[in-house]
Order: C-alpha cells, then structure tokens, then sequence
C-alpha cells in the first residue's frame, strides 16, 4: 500500500500570504490529522477531520483552517502568514480502532515565510 | 488537557548497549500510547504502540512498558545499532471522543556510536 503523500514538500512564502497544503491519507483510511512541528514547541495538533467533518481541533488560531473532500484527501490553509508559522507541517492518516486510531505520518511539507 | 512529559532529551549509548526512554502523562483517560521514530527529513515511523489494558508489548529489540497507576510508561531498546540513531517520540491519545488527537513529548535524540 502506498504511504501517506503530501505536497508539496517544500515551500517559501512573505509573511501576510496564504498557503495551502495538501494530504493524500492511506488508501481506506477515513481519518486525517495535521500537526505542526517546530524546534521550540516539538509536534502540535492542529486538527482532525473525519468523513469530510472536523472533529477535533487544536488551540491555533483562526488563521489555520482545514477540510477534507469525499476521497478522504484533506487540505489545510493558512492564511496572514505570520513569521512564526515557519514549520514542518505534517499530516497523518488514521486506521480508526473502537477506541483509539493509529495514526501513520507522511514526510510533512516544510513552509518557510519570510 | 494532556500533557506528555519526556526523558532524557538526549541519550548516547554504544553499540550493543540498550537504551530506555522515559513519558508520564497526565489524563487518565488517556489509552493508547504510540512511540514514533523520526530521521532527518522525514515525517515520524510508527514503531510500536500500546494500549491501556496491556502492560508491556515487545517487537524483536523494542518493547515498551505501562504502568496505568503512576501513568508512566517506556521505550527500550536492546542490542542498539547505528541505524537506530534517531529522534524518538512518545505519545498518548486524548480521552473520550478526542481519541484521535495525540499530545507528544518533546523528543529524546538518541545516538549510537559504533
């Protein structure tokens, strides 16, 4: 089975822009996650979404948002880039459990603003 | 919420020595507790998970250990070898409906000498 791809992998932007990344989760899997990896606060959640419907979120900003399509595929946008939302953006994709998911991470997207 | 604590932050070992990695959390609710390996430029490896009602789970050199009581729980690494060399990630799930969220420790960046 094909991992968790995400794109793009690399990306430079001037504060005040907006970015949108994009997750294509594990074939079958039905859940996905996004975090945000930083050297200083380590690996945050920022939000699930599950069957097109977000259902967990994170203490961010407004500014982050989020949706997943019927394929299961999911795309976060960050708008008025901001210079601290430099990070490693990571998304994960969820074998759903009775009560708990595994979740399975791919290479992230690496966003620079300058 | 979670809080997932992590230690030691940095572990050198030699080659064929073991290496144990220490978490506590915080919510009880808390049962499934994932550990991720991450090597530079890519996004976290599932390596071996457990789940509240186990106590202790091994995968050939890898096992982790709970202890549900004091809400600690273990990595250990026996026979290490260069390649293990890595940032390690311990993690927990959220409790009731949220079990799709995990709170990370800050990472242990373990090294193996030859």
């Amino acid at each position: 089975k094909a991992g968790v791809t995400q794109t793009p992998r690399y990306l430079i932007k001037t504060r005040g822009q907006q970015v949108t990344l994009s997750c294509s989760p594990i074939s079958g899997h039905r859940s996905v996650s996004w975090y945000q990896q930083t050297p200083g606060q380590g690996l945050q959640f920022l939000f699930e979404y599950f069957s097109e419907t977000q259902r967990n979120k994170g203490n961010f900003p407004g500014r982050f948002s989020g949706r997943q399509f019927s394929n299961s595929r999911s795309e976060m946008n960050v708008s008025t880039l901001e210079l601290g939302d430099s990070a490693l953006y990571l998304c994960a994709s969820s074998l759903e459990r009775v009560t708990y998911n595994e979740q399975f991470f791919g290479p992230g997207t690496r966003l620079t603003v300058l | 919420g979670e809080n997932v604590e992590q230690h030691p932050s940095t572990l050198s070992v030699q080659e064929g020595d073991s290496a144990v990695i220490k978490c506590t959390y915080s919510d009880s609710a808390s049962n499934y507790f994932p550990w991720y390996k991450q090597e530079l430029g890519k996004g976290p490896q599932l390596i071996i998970d457990i789940r509240s009602n186990v106590g202790e789970k091994k995968d050939q050199r890898i096992a982790v250990t709970l202890n549900k009581t004091a809400k600690h729980f273990s990595l250990h690494i026996t026979e290490t070898q260069p390649e293990d060399s890595a940032v390690y990630f311990c993690a927990a799930n959220a409790g009731g409906t949220s079990y799709g969220k995990l709170t990370f420790g800050q990472g242990t960046i373990l090294t193996v000498h030859p």
